[in-house]
């Protein structure tokens, strides 16, 4: 059974770089083609693509961020991650980490989700 | 970019049927997927591809899609059913998941 968990600071300051960790279980980030997937929620809003990353590498991002964001692999340790730079109260929500089938788009597996709020 | 249209909410009898509707350009020609999420909880996946169920999803979720407009249908919709639910598109070469800003179904 595949399984994701989200990780990182509950609160960032304005101007500060998040930083969020995605553990997965039940699958290999080093053999599996999954789509890996970062996806956030304002509160009391709508659902927001960030970024993925495919198993080959290969990166997209919502243009959204412009560029203030970044998706990675740790294949040592079955992990992927997000860099989020710049942060402002307009970055608060919940984020949540989740994976897809290749070369389709649908979203299978998600995390629980963390929240993360930007305030000082 | 790409636009998905929902209604805010819709409200419906227990027994009912809910029809959540999700507006787009030609969007007949794209394949949705739509989730469940309720209060505290990461979304589910309950119909991908317009019309195909994950395992575990009830046969009283459907799905279609054509011309304009994509549509979850709730058959005897229960108590447990009450949720928001997002529509979504995939851009293939950006890899851009293109979200509806969402229905909250409201069993009366």
């Amino acid at each position: 059974q595949l399984q994701l968990h989200e990780s990182g600071p509950g609160l960032v300051k304005p101007s500060e770089t998040l930083s969020l960790t995605c553990t997965v279980s039940g699958d290999s980030i080093r053999r599996s083609r999954y789509s890996r997937v970062w996806i956030r929620q304002p509160p009391g809003r709508g659902l927001e693509w960030m970024g993925s990353i495919s198993f080959s590498g290969d990166t997209y991002y919502n243009p959204s961020l412009k560029s203030r964001a970044t998706v990675s692999l740790d294949t040592s340790n079955n992990q992927f991650s997000l860099r989020l730079t710049s942060v402002t109260a307009a970055d608060t929500a919940v984020y949540f980490c989740a994976t897809g089938p290749p070369l389709r788009g649908e979203i299978q597996h998600w995390g629980q989700g963390t929240q993360v709020t930007v305030s000082s | 970019s790409y636009v998905l249209t929902q209604p805010p909410s819709v409200s419906v009898a227990p027994g009912q049927t809910a029809t959540l509707t999700c507006g787009g350009d030609n969007i007949g020609s794209r394949s949705v997927h739509w989730y469940q999420q309720k209060p505290g909880q990461a979304p589910v996946l309950v119909v991908y591809a317009d019309t195909d169920r994950p395992s575990g999803i009830p046969e009283r979720i459907s799905g279609s899609n054509s011309g304009n407009t994509a549509i979850l249908t709730i058959n005897r919709v229960e108590a447990g059913d009450e949720a928001d639910y997002f529509c979504q598109v995939w851009e293939t070469t950006s890899d851009h998941r293109i979200f509806g800003g969402g229905t909250k179904l409201t069993v009366l």
